[in-house]
């Protein structure tokens, strides 16, 4: 079956450390995405990639850095440098940049002791 | 800045009656707006959209509803069913853009 999977789906780290979330697809789309989502706020935008090797920075990308290697996968590292790292990671794709779709994984929750 | 809102954080419905979820948006060039469904653990599932150049999008039991001169849109459901309950969220983009998502509305459908 066709869709994203992100991996774990629970994720403890200590405080200071990096950590990498990863994100699959075998949708054969072009874009992906990902987003944070905080309790009583939406999703927002951290990086997204229209095309492999290629990445632009998101409304909250301070702290966390992407790759795109390979047309299916976009891994986050979550890096020491973000103050507030305990949230819900979405990972998403879609076609083409200009779609009026994204497909969702079914998240990350990475809590930071 | 959140440039799409959704001011009511939960909504109860009785079973067979509508649901209204409501979002407003200030970003007057926004062309395309989404809603979006997600259950706990869950990533979000599309549900419907709708384009600047319409008013009105019916899919099934799900309508979607924009007034620009308002900066308004809302999602009706009728009727409503227990397995509608769920956080639903709004989206809105330019140019097919980024897409910039309200806070979310959780729905508890009552049997």
């Amino acid at each position: 079956d066709g869709g994203i999977t992100q991996s774990p789906k629970y994720l403890f780290r200590k405080e200071g450390q990096n950590v990498t979330l990863s994100c699959e697809q075998n949708l054969n789309h072009d874009a992906m995405y990902w987003y944070r989502q905080d309790p009583g706020q939406g999703l927002r935008l951290i990086y997204y990639s229209q095309i492999v090797n290629d990445f632009q920075k998101g409304d909250i990308a301070e702290g966390y850095s992407v790759s795109r290697e390979k047309k299916e996968s976009f891994p986050l590292t979550v890096t020491s440098a973000q103050k507030n790292p305990t949230a819900f990671y979405l990972c998403a794709s879609s076609i083409v940049q200009n779609s009026n779709e994204q497909f969702f994984g079914p998240g990350t929750r990475l809590t930071v002791l | 800045d959140q440039q799409v809102k959704q001011n009511s954080p939960s909504l109860s419905v009785q079973e067979g009656r509508i649901s209204i979820l409501n979002c407003d948006y200030t970003n007057s060039m926004f062309d395309y707006f989404l809603w979006y469904k997600k259950y706990p653990a869950e990533g979000p599932t599309f549900l419907i959209s709708i384009s600047s150049i319409k008013d009105k999008n019916e899919d099934g039991r799900f309508t979607v509803f924009l007034n620009k001169s308002a900066k308004h849109l809302s999602l009706h459901i009728v009727p409503s069913q227990p397995g509608d309950s769920a956080v639903y969220f709004c989206a809105a983009s330019y140019n097919f853009n980024k897409f910039y998502f309200g806070s979310g509305t959780k729905l508890n459908v009552k049997p």
